[in-house]
């Protein structure tokens, strides 16, 4: 059964620490992406990887960090230093070339008490 | 600067009717526009895909335009069910920037019965 998975679903974080947001696919696609949700805005990219130990800074990368060792796995770490990470994060993988969809997992809800 | 706007405030229409969702940009040049649908909570799915070269796509009862000159795609559906509520998203790909996409704030749909 193919397809991209993120856990957790929910996510509570004390302010001032660090939490990772997981990613995984199966679907063998090079491309990967984080994607921030905000209520009733448009995703916002992250960073995204077009390739094995390569990624990029999206439009918002302050405050976060990523890792791509693996084609399967692209985990997102929110760090201390992002000032407002209460937010609907998504992954997303692709074959990468130009005209490709993109897949998106189910989403992780992050709150900071 | 460069803007992607879609339809801010919520399309209400009745069962049956054509629902019309609009995606403007500004100040790109995009090699082609993917529309996506989400659910609350949830990742957003890909619908269809028209290169700036296509001035139309069908898929079953839904059509994309895409008019370069005005800068602006069309999302219908056709026939519409309440099962069609949702946010619809427009997104946009820049030349050159292989498999990234630049996305709208979404329309949400509301079809009634």
């Amino acid at each position: 059964d193919g397809g991209i998975t993120q856990s957790p679903k929910y996510l509570f974080r004390k302010e001032g620490q660090n939490v990772t947001l997981s990613c995984e696919q199966n679907l063998n696609h090079d491309a990967m992406y984080w994607y921030r949700q905000d209520p009733g805005q448009g995703l916002r990219l992250i960073y995204y990887s077009q390739i094995v130990n390569d990624f990029q800074k999206g439009d918002i990368a302050e405050g976060y960090s990523v890792s791509r060792e693996k084609k399967e796995s692209f985990p997102l770490t929110v760090t201390s230093a992002q000032k407002n990470p209460t937010a609907f994060y998504l992954c997303a993988s692709s074959i990468g070339e130009a005209e490709t969809a993109q897949y998106f997992g189910p989403g992780t809800r992050l709150t900071v008490l | 600067s460069q803007k992607i706007e879609q339809n801010s405030e919520a399309l209400n229409i009745q069962e049956g009717k054509t629902a019309t969702l609009t995606c403007n940009y500004t100040n790109y040049s995009p090699a082609y526009l993917q529309w996506y649908r989400q659910d609350p909570g949830r990742g957003p799915v890909f619908l269809l895909l028209i290169r700036e070269n296509e001035k139309e796509k069908r898929k079953e009862r839904l059509k994309v335009t895409f008019d370069t000159t005005l800068k602006q795609s069309l999302f219908h559906i056709t026939a519409s069910q309440p099962a069609d509520s949702a946010t619809y998203l427009c997104a946009l790909a820049i030349y050159n920037q292989g498999g990234k996409l630049i996305f709208g704030q979404g329309t949400e749909l509301s079809v009634k019965p």
